[in-house]
């Protein structure tokens, strides 16, 4: 059983560009969250989602950022503009059935973006 | 608000030896759960440990064991006969039951000496 692959595993990009972050939970999963750590600093929660729902977006910024999770296919997080301040590790994790459920969230290995 | 604290930014330990890590926490919930992550030089993120706080009992993983204690908002991790391959960051975190989102510390790196 293949864990949560999130892809791709680093990402660089020019003030300005977009970066699209890219989750595909762990199978039989479908509520997917993700988490920003910033360097020297614990994971920081921005937003849980299960398919095609927004169910918590209160640690998102509020501009540039969001986020998708479609009845198909990966999650996706979205910055647009990326600025210097944006360059963090990026930390998707999936749980079975979400809040209620096990309570356990396994984690992806992370997508290092990197702005010059 | 929830806040996890690791009032130990390093800690070392001796090959073979014990160390405990701290965790404090602050809530105003009765349901929740807590957890160890262990995040080595290649940055996944391993649950080492989980606790339901409904549960008296600690929870025990093999070399790694807990001691919560839920009036004193405190959930320590204590890793026995350490190896090198435990050197690594730890982060303690909180999960409020039925909420979706994690609450991390920031850390405690720790470092095995052979």
């Amino acid at each position: 059983n293949a864990g949560v692959m999130q892809n791709p595993r680093h990402l660089v990009r020019r003030r300005g560009q977009e970066a699209r972050l890219r989750c595909s939970p762990m199978k039989g999963h479908s509520h997917v969250y993700w988490y920003r750590q910033l360097p020297e600093e614990g994971l920081k929660f921005m937003v849980y989602l299960q398919k095609e729902n927004i169910i918590d977006e209160s640690g998102m910024p509020k501009e540039r950022f969001s986020a998708e999770f479609p009845k198909e296919g990966p999650s996706i997080l979205r910055i647009q503009q990326v600025v210097r301040g944006d360059s963090a590790a990026y930390f998707c994790a999936s749980s079975p059935q979400g809040a209620g459920s096990t309570d356990t969230q396994y984690f992806g290995p992370g997508t290092r973006l990197t702005v010059l | 608000a929830q806040t996890v604290t690791q009032s130990q930014p390093e800690m070392s330990v001796q090959e073979a030896e014990t160390v405990t890590l701290s965790c404090t926490y602050d809530t105003s919930e009765s349901d929740y759960y807590l957890f160890w992550y262990k995040q080595p030089p290649s940055r996944q993120m391993i649950l080492v440990i989980r606790q339901e706080a409904y549960k008296q009992q600690n929870a025990t993983e093999n070399r790694f064991s807990v001691n919560f204690q839920k009036a004193a908002k405190s959930f320590s991790l204590k890793i026995s006969d350490s190896q090198l391959g435990d050197a690594a960051m730890y982060f303690c975190a909180y999960k409020r039951t039925n909420a979706g989102k994690s609450t991390f510390g920031d850390g405690t790196t720790l470092t095995v000496k052979p």
